[in-house]
Order: C-alpha cells, then structure tokens, then sequence
C-alpha cells in the first residue's frame, strides 16, 4: 500500500499570500488530520475530517481551513498568511478501525512565509 | 518504508502494574527522540524526550531508554494510572542545522484497566 502522500513538499509565500495545501490518505483510510509542527510548539492539532465532516477542531483562527472530498483526499487552505505561519504541515490518515487510533504520517508540507 | 515503527497497536495494562511502550527505528542518523501522548480529539502532546548522548531519562513516571546499537527506544510508565490510557506516538529527529523536523511512529494505544 502507498503512504500518505503530501504535496507540495515545499512553499514559499509571502505575507498576505493564500497557500492551499494537498494530502492523499492511505487507501481506505477515511480519516484526515492535519497538524503544524514549530521547533517552539512542537505539534499542534489543527483538524480532522471523517468522510468529508470536520469532526474535530484544534484552537487555530478561521484562516486556516480544510476539507475532503469523496475520495477522501483532503486540502488545507491558509489564508492571509503571516510569517508565524512558517512551519511543516503533516497530514495523518487513519484507519476505519476505531479500535486502534493508529495514525499513518505524511512527509508533510514545509511552508515558508517570507 | 516506515522509519519509524511501533509494532504494537495496542495494549492493555493493569493499574497500579508497569507499563512498556517500544519503538524502533532504521535510521542511525537520528539523535533525538520523542515521545507524544494523545487523547481522542486532541493533537499529540509532548511528554518526553532524549537525545542520543544519553541512554536513559527520567520524568516522574515515565523513563525514556534509548539503545542506540539496536535502535530501539522504549517508554516505561510506572506505575500505571487511568488517566495514563491514551495512544503514545514515538517520534525521532536529526538534530542537524536546527532542523528538527520530527518523523513520527503509527502509535499505540494504550489501555490501563482499574
């Protein structure tokens, strides 16, 4: 089975700019979470969608955004961006199977905000 | 290819018992290793870490051995509570230029039966 997959690999905006960013779940994986990881937050929760619903929120403002589609392929889109925004984004993908919440990574994006 | 693995999906404990969380790695560039905690709709908090000049650390309960010829870290929890049920992602580094861009495990769920 192919990973999850995150693209692009790398960004550079400038402030004010918008940036939508990709993530393509493992197959079959119908759970889409998204986090930013800075060296001085370490990882933090932004989102996750389950069939194409967000079903849970991390305390982020309104200019970060999500959603999925119906292949369970999800976007997240930044916008008005500001130069805390530079960060790596990783998107996660879990299994249907609730029993075990195991969470398949994704390279992640590395965005910077010039 | 995952570079980061935690074979056990899940596990349950006693309370009051100790409980192990493993983690090996293939990479013998990594020198920083992590270990994050998550509860249901919450993102991955950090709980504790260490580096490859150290073989062990300690935070209250928890102790964090590294062996770094069999590149393997474990999480050691003792000793064990309900509030300590939650999944455990193990996560490894390279510390190199201030790059600190962490790959994460699949995680374990971890269940502390009263």
């Amino acid at each position: 089975k192919a990973g999850v997959t995150q693209t692009p690999r790398y960004l550079i905006k400038t402030r004010g700019q918008q940036v939508t960013l990709s993530c393509s779940p493992i197959s079959g994986h119908r759970s889409v979470s998204w986090y930013q990881q800075t060296p001085g937050q370490g990882l933090q929760f932004l989102f996750e969608y389950f069939s194409e619903t967000q079903r849970n929120k991390g305390n982020f403002p309104g200019r970060f955004s999500g959603r999925q589609f119906s292949n369970s392929r999800s976007e997240m889109n930044v916008s008005t961006l500001e130069l805390g925004d530079s960060a790596l984004y990783l998107c996660a993908s879990s299994s249907p199977d609730a029993s075990t919440d195991t969470q398949y990574f994704g390279p992640g994006t590395r965005l910077t905000v010039l | 290819d995952q570079q980061v693995k935690q074979n056990s999906p899940s596990l349950s404990v006693q309370e009051g018992r100790i409980s192990i969380l493993n983690c090996d790695y293939t990479n013998s560039m990594f020198d920083y290793f992590l270990w994050y905690k998550k509860y249901p709709a919450e993102g991955p908090t950090f709980l504790i870490s260490i580096s490859s000049i150290k073989d062990k650390n300690e935070d209250g309960r928890f102790t964090v051995f590294l062996n770094k010829s069999a590149k393997h870290l474990s999480l050691h929890i003792v000793p064990s509570q309900p509030g300590d049920s939650a999944v455990y992602f193990c996560a490894v580094s390279i510390s190199n230029f201030g790059n600190e861009k962490l790959t994460f495990g699949t995680g374990t769920r971890l269940t502390i039966i009263p």
